[in-house]
């Protein structure tokens, strides 16, 4: 079982939809959590982290659930610019703290 | 600040030539990461280094792919003998201790011919 694992997609949404990934993660000593997003031939960039109580970023919600032991990704009103791909990233909680990146998932926004 | 930055962004190489890929992290950045991304593929992960701690090397795909990186400094990832299939691009990231968040370089976009 990988560490990380995410749907890879694609998500295809009209836009002004209401999209949600989820990311699962194996080591229960994880940490620390963060969505990334890759536009296409770009680099990855952090959209946001995530807490243990959830917060939300403009039309962006994150969640965990230590339980079940996944994080979601929640994006209301979908724009077009959202098109990307979603990255979910944990700190697997080893000694080194090193970070560990899901496969991501792709979301395509059409008009 | 400056962000992580990587040199060169684009490299043409020959088939069988060596090559030298440049990262400069974050300044205070005691981790450093380097990736591999071929077209249309997810991120594949090659090493991995966290201070002055053994790096974990779990990823490197062959004895040809090498890096190193001294103190919290400069990384390079060396390639020997490239092959076509190690045509991709090579991304590095850095980040704060205790696992926070990574930022990453725009990377290298390598090309064996």
């Amino acid at each position: 079982r990988k560490e990380v694992e995410q749907d890879p997609g694609p998500f295809n949404v009209p836009e002004g939809a209401t999209v949600a990934f989820n990311c699962t993660y194996s080591n229960s000593a994880s940490q620390s959590f963060f969505w990334y997003r890759q536009d296409c031939r770009k680099e990855p960039k952090l959209l946001m982290s995530v807490y243990s109580s959830g917060n939300e970023d403009g039309r962006f919600t994150a969640q965990l659930n230590r339980a079940s032991q996944y994080i979601s990704l929640l994006i209301r009103d979908s724009k077009l610019s959202d098109s990307a791909t979603y990255l979910c990233v944990v700190n697997i909680g080893n000694a080194g703290n090193m970070l560990t990146f899901g496969g991501g998932t792709r979301l395509m926004v059409k008009p | 600040g400056a962000g992580v930055s990587q040199s060169p962004s684009n490299k043409v190489t020959e088939k069988g030539k060596d090559v030298e890929l440049r990262c400069d992290p974050i300044s205070g950045h005691t981790a450093l990461y380097w990736y591999r991304q071929r077209l249309g593929q997810g991120l594949e992960f090659l090493i991995y280094f966290q201070g002055n701690s053994a790096p974990d090397k779990s990823g490197l795909p062959s004895d040809r792919f090498s890096a190193e990186r001294t103190g919290e400094s400069v990384s390079t990832l060396t390639i020997q003998r490239t092959q076509q299939e190690d045509s991709a691009v090579y991304l590095c990231a850095s980040s704060p201790p205790s696992g926070r968040a990574a930022g990453f370089g725009p990377g290298t976009r390598l090309t064996v011919l």
